[in-house]
Order: structure tokens, then sequence, then C-alpha cells
């Protein structure tokens, strides 16, 4: 079955402490991205990766950090987490015919912070 | 940088009813436009998409319309069902290498039995 698997699902931490979210692709796209969801502000890109080693900054990348070290996989890290930085987020994948635009997401992790 | 409006945020409808949710954008180049269905507790999930090179598009009970001079484009539920309930967004892109997709913010569709 073709799907992103994100983890945690949920996440309860404390400022400052280090964390990273997983997520990898069975599919063997190209293009990942992660996104955050806020209410009232739709879906808004972090960062995306078009291929290994390639990754670039979205809409809203301060805080975040990301590595494409293999296909598949493609972790979100928090270094300093922040309160500003609760909030649900999502992994997308798609392939290189996609153009980028995300086919498929994971199901989410909801990430707050104290 | 593109900017879509989607309306309403919310549309509560009776089974069998038809439901309409509108969005507009702001760059004239964008030609993508995918549609999204987020069930509860689930990530978005591509329902339908449209190219500016047709103006409508059909799959079952849903179509997408596009109105390129307007720069708006609608979805369209028919025979509305209670599995249709969830959260849906609209997304504006341009096509070519990779093109970042612009996201509206949602609206939430209730199906009343």
């Amino acid at each position: 079955e073709a799907q992103v698997t994100q983890n945690p699902r949920y996440l309860i931490t404390v400022t400052g402490k280090k964390l990273t979210v997983t997520c990898s692709q069975n599919m063997n796209h190209e293009y990942m991205s992660w996104y955050r969801q806020d209410p009232g502000l739709g879906l808004r890109q972090i960062y995306y990766s078009m291929n290994v080693e390639v990754t670039d900054k979205g809409d809203v990348p301060e805080g975040y950090k990301v590595s494409r070290k293999e296909k598949r996989n493609f972790p979100l890290i928090l270094e300093s987490p922040s309160p500003n930085q609760t909030s649900l987020y999502f992994c997308a994948s798609s392939p290189w015919t996609g153009g980028g635009q995300p086919q498929h997401f994971g199901d989410g992790t909801r990430l707050s912070i104290l | 940088g593109e900017n879509v409006e989607q309306h309403p945020s919310t549309l509560s409808v009776q089974e069998g009813d038809s439901a309409v949710i509108k969005c507009t954008y702001s760059d004239s180049a964008s030609n993508y436009f995918p549609w999204y269905k987020q069930e509860l507790g689930k990530g978005p999930q591509l329902i339908i998409d449209i190219r500016s090179n047709v103006g409508e598009k059909k799959d079952q009970r849903i179509a997408v319309t596009l109105n390129k001079t307007a720069k708006h484009f609608s979805l369209h539920i028919t025979e509305t069902q209670p599995e249709d309930s969830a959260v849906y967004f609209c997304a504006a892109s341009k096509s070519g290498g990779y093109q970042k997709v612009t996201f509206g913010t949602g609206t939430k569709l209730q199906v009343i039995p």
C-alpha cells in the first residue's frame, strides 16, 4: 500500500528540548515536503526536497531543519522548540512528474510545545 | 507571490443536496488547481485537480470548474452523503519543474443526514 508514515503522531514537550519528527514514503517519490497547519491559515510549507541531498526553504522555515540522506526519508528537526511551533505537521510526497505538488500526505503529527 | 482565498469557511448541507466551495487566486501564471479532502485525524487527500487548459472536470459526484479570466475556481459536490463531511482545501500552482503550491484556508463541510 502506498503511504507516507509520520512518527510520532502526538508529542507534548517543553521549550528548548530538541525533537525530530520522522517521515518515510514507500513510493520512491522524488519530492518530499513538510507543512504546518494552523487554524485559519491553511497549510504552509516549511521545507521541501527535490531529491537526495537537495533541500530548500518553504514559506515558514524559521526554527526548523531538515535532511534528505535517503530518498524515502525526510525528517523534520526542531533544534530548540518554542511554543509558537505548537501546530499540526504534515509530510507529503509526489513523483517527479507531479511537479512538486503534493499527492500523498501522512496522517499528521500534533506537536505541543509548553 | 500567489494568494488563494477560499469561501465559505464552513458549510452545512442536507444529505442529498449539492455543495459548492469557491476559491480565487491572484497570480495569473498559475495553471494547476488541485483540491484536497481532509477527514478528521487524517492528512489531506488529493481528490481532483484541473489544469488551465480545461474549464471543467468531473469525477463521479465531484466536479471542478475554472474561470481563468476571473481567476476563480470551484468545487461542486452533488448528491452529498455523510461521508463527504470533511475539510476541503483548494490550492494553486504553476507547472514546469518544481512549483510551490499555495493553499486556501479550508472549508469545513458538514452533511446533515
